[in-house]
């Protein structure tokens, strides 16, 4: 069956901080794995993507670490800041059967305090 | 903003009703791609479209439909609604058959 798991559910880190959420997948066909932020009311939001040809890959402030052979990543936020308290979702895809569908995590809530 | 827009914001209905959403993918993007968000389920893929041909499936049911028009807008079709059917309801478009998706505002579905 195709699942991502993501932790923690839940997150609370401060201003500068740097929170840090894992996800790990059962398929070895995925090929593809973005990040979404979410914010209360809005539609998920691309943050940044990887694919298992590179172990690290860095936009800004945001970070993924990948491990194929454990079938794990993650998201780094440096610097974190309260405009970064959001909903985080990781995912997964590949092109099997012709088409690309996203399996989602059950995404992380993180809270950035002053 | 993604460049995705959805209609309507919000849509209050009763059970059993039919109701339809639309998607306006981004300038130049021939996918099309519908979510379902629910607090028990998750964000969870229903359908994708591409250039007006189905792509691929996901755990829709048989009571909601979807299509892809020339003009390459979408619309998602839901009937016989259920008090479970209540949800946000997201609309992603990407260039090619693959490849980044972007979302848009999303539609939220109150079924009394």
């Amino acid at each position: 069956q195709q699942q991502v798991k993501q932790s923690p559910q839940s997150l609370i880190v401060q201003k500068g901080g740097i929170p840090i959420i894992n996800c790990a997948y059962e398929n070895t066909a995925f090929d593809y794995f973005p990040w979404y932020q979410q914010f209360p009311g809005k539609g998920p939001a691309l943050l940044i993507a990887i694919r298992p040809d590179v172990s690290e890959k860095k936009e800004g402030r945001f970070t993924i670490s990948f491990n194929k052979s454990a079938k794990q990543f993650s998201l780094h936020i440096m610097d974190s800041q309260p405009g970064d308290s959001a909903t985080y979702f990781c995912a997964a895809s590949n092109d099997e059967g012709g088409g690309n569908k996203l399996t989602f995590g059950t995404g992380t809530q993180l809270k950035v305090e002053l | 903003d993604s460049g995705v827009t959805q209609t309507p914001k919000h849509l209050i209905t009763a059970t059993g009703q039919r109701v339809t959403l639309r998607c306006s993918p981004r300038s130049g993007d021939l996918s099309v791609y519908w979510y379902q968000q629910s607090l028990d389920q998750g964000l969870q893929f229903l359908i994708q479209y591409y250039n007006g041909e189905e792509r691929a499936k996901g755990n829709i049911l048989e009571r909601f439909s979807a299509q892809q028009f020339p003009d390459l807008h979408s619309e998602l079709n839901l009937s016989s609604l259920e008090l479970g059917d209540s949800a946000l309801y997201f609309c992603a478009s990407s260039g090619m058959i693959a490849g980044p998706q972007y979302f848009g505002p999303g539609t939220r579905l109150t079924v009394l």
